[in-house]
């Protein structure tokens, strides 16, 4: 059974500084795994895919990194905007050919100025 | 480009009453998929589509029907609701297996 597990819970930070989000996963084989942004009331918002250990991607000040276990949500000098809640999900490789994305429960991160 | 739209955003039930969600696309997806959100429980698979006229369960599909007759549309029945399936309720869709999903803004039900 594929499982991911996001921690900490929750994250309270001031405005400019950095820190980061983990996720720790377990599948028999991953195809790909995502990171998405969801923000109260709304639905969640796509940000990165990462397949392979030692990938890396950026988009303003989030950086996602994946190793063999676990991936990283890296956010450097955070802005209030940034406040939401993170969402890590995992794509298993079947035999069969399709797997759906399994989430973790997601880190609610608020950014105070 | 509307993405994914999801009707009602809103409702109330009462127990054992019936009611149809509603999702359309209109990116031409042909992956599509209902989860639900609950405090403490993470975003849960409830059913998904590979394609117009196939559906397959997920994860938590008891209590729920669904049905893909067109490539656009996925509706998710509830033939009599309980106060367990009260929850935030998310359509997706994506081109690939696996490739970012797109959700829509989601449909809070409430059944007393």
């Amino acid at each position: 059974e594929d499982q991911v597990t996001q921690s900490p819970e929750a994250l309270r930070l001031q405005e400019g500084e950095s820190s980061s989000l983990n996720c720790s996963y377990t599948v028999s084989g991953l195809r790909g795994l995502f990171w998405y942004r969801q923000d109260p009331g709304k639905g969640p918002e796509f940000l990165f895919t990462l397949y392979s250990a030692g990938e890396e991607k950026e988009k303003e000040r989030l950086k996602a990194t994946l190793t063999k276990k676990e991936s990283f949500l890296h956010i450097t000098a955070p802005k209030p905007e940034d406040s939401a809640t993170y969402l890590c999900a995992v794509q298993a490789e079947r035999d069969s050919g399709y797997s759906t994305l399994t989430f973790g429960k997601g880190t609610m991160l608020l950014v105070s100025p | 480009n509307a993405g994914v739209t999801q009707t009602p955003k809103f409702r109330v039930l009462k127990t054992g009453q019936s009611m149809t969600l509603l999702c359309a696309q209109d990116m031409n997806h042909e992956y599509m998929y209902w989860y639900r959100q609950d405090p403490g429980m993470g975003l849960r698979l409830i059913h998904y589509s590979v394609g117009e006229g196939t559906t397959a369960k997920g994860e938590v599909p008891d209590g729920y029907n669904v049905s893909r007759l067109k490539k656009q549309n996925f509706l998710l029945g509830l033939e009599s609701a309980a106060p367990s399936q009260t929850s935030v309720y998310f359509c997706a869709s994506s081109y690939l297996t696996g490739g970012g999903y797109t959700f829509g803004s989601g449909t809070r039900l409430t059944v007393v």
